[in-house]
């Protein structure tokens, strides 16, 4: 039972252009989100999150999306750089709770 | 800060052999999570400790496996026996306080079991 579903495997963008990664989740008690950015060979890092009192979150090239109605958010990264290329995990909690539950990951590549 | 710090980066091990993975979580972090990462299933929350308790351990596969945290600076992950299906990626990660907070992993441990 995924209950946080990220349904692209893999994403390819051109550099300069924006990338859009996808993010669903079922369980109406998830409040807080999170994105994290993992290179190979490391362990994911932290990139962004939003609570769900709000539905929009920006910080430099990255703003988070949220569609509480829809259970859905998006990343969005723009410009893209050759730098981002990496697997993206979106990621949602219960403000009550402690643990995450991840999604499976959407691979970026954004080409030169 | 060193960051979480987890040995060892690489295991490779033969079936039916126990294996034990170790992390040092970032001081002053009172929460500790062991994730699995694989293909298929992305990452999987195994366990995770609050103040060196267990608290849901729910996604620990089966009795193979089993998690200690004997104190705020050190946990372990053992495998017992390892099946080839255990091959994965292993994570750490440690955060601070209660509730939903942005949690810091190490760099992981890649287990093969042949």
């Amino acid at each position: 039972d995924q209950q946080v579903k990220q349904n692209s495997p893999s994403l390819s963008v051109q550099e300069g252009r924006i990338s859009i990664l996808n993010c669903d989740y079922t369980n109406s008690m998830f409040d807080y989100f999170l994105w994290y950015k993992k290179y190979p060979a490391e362990g994911p890092t932290f990139l962004i999150s939003i609570s769900s009192i709000k539905d929009k979150n920006e910080d430099g090239r990255f703003t988070v999306f949220l569609n509480k109605s829809a259970k859905h958010l998006s990343l969005h990264i723009v410009p893209s750089q050759p730098g981002d290329s990496a697997v993206y995990f979106c990621a949602a909690s219960a403000i009550s709770g402690n643990k995450l539950v991840f999604g499976a990951g959407t691979i970026l590549r954004v080409k030169s | 800060d060193a960051g979480v710090i987890q040995s060892p980066r690489h295991e490779v091990t033969e079936m039916g052999q126990e294996v034990t993975l170790r992390c040092k979580p970032i001081s002053g972090h009172n929460s500790l999570f062991w994730y699995r990462q694989t293909m298929m299933r992305g990452l999987e929350l195994l366990i995770y400790f609050n103040n060196n308790v267990p608290i849901d351990d729910s996604g620990m596969p089966e009795d193979r496996f089993s998690a200690k945290m004997p104190n705020a600076s050190f946990s372990t992950l053992k495998i017992q026996p390892s099946e080839p299906r255990d091959s994965a990626v292993y994570f750490c990660a440690s955060s601070s306080g209660l509730g939903a907070s942005e949690q810091y992993f190490g760099p992981g441990t890649r287990l093969t079991v042949t």
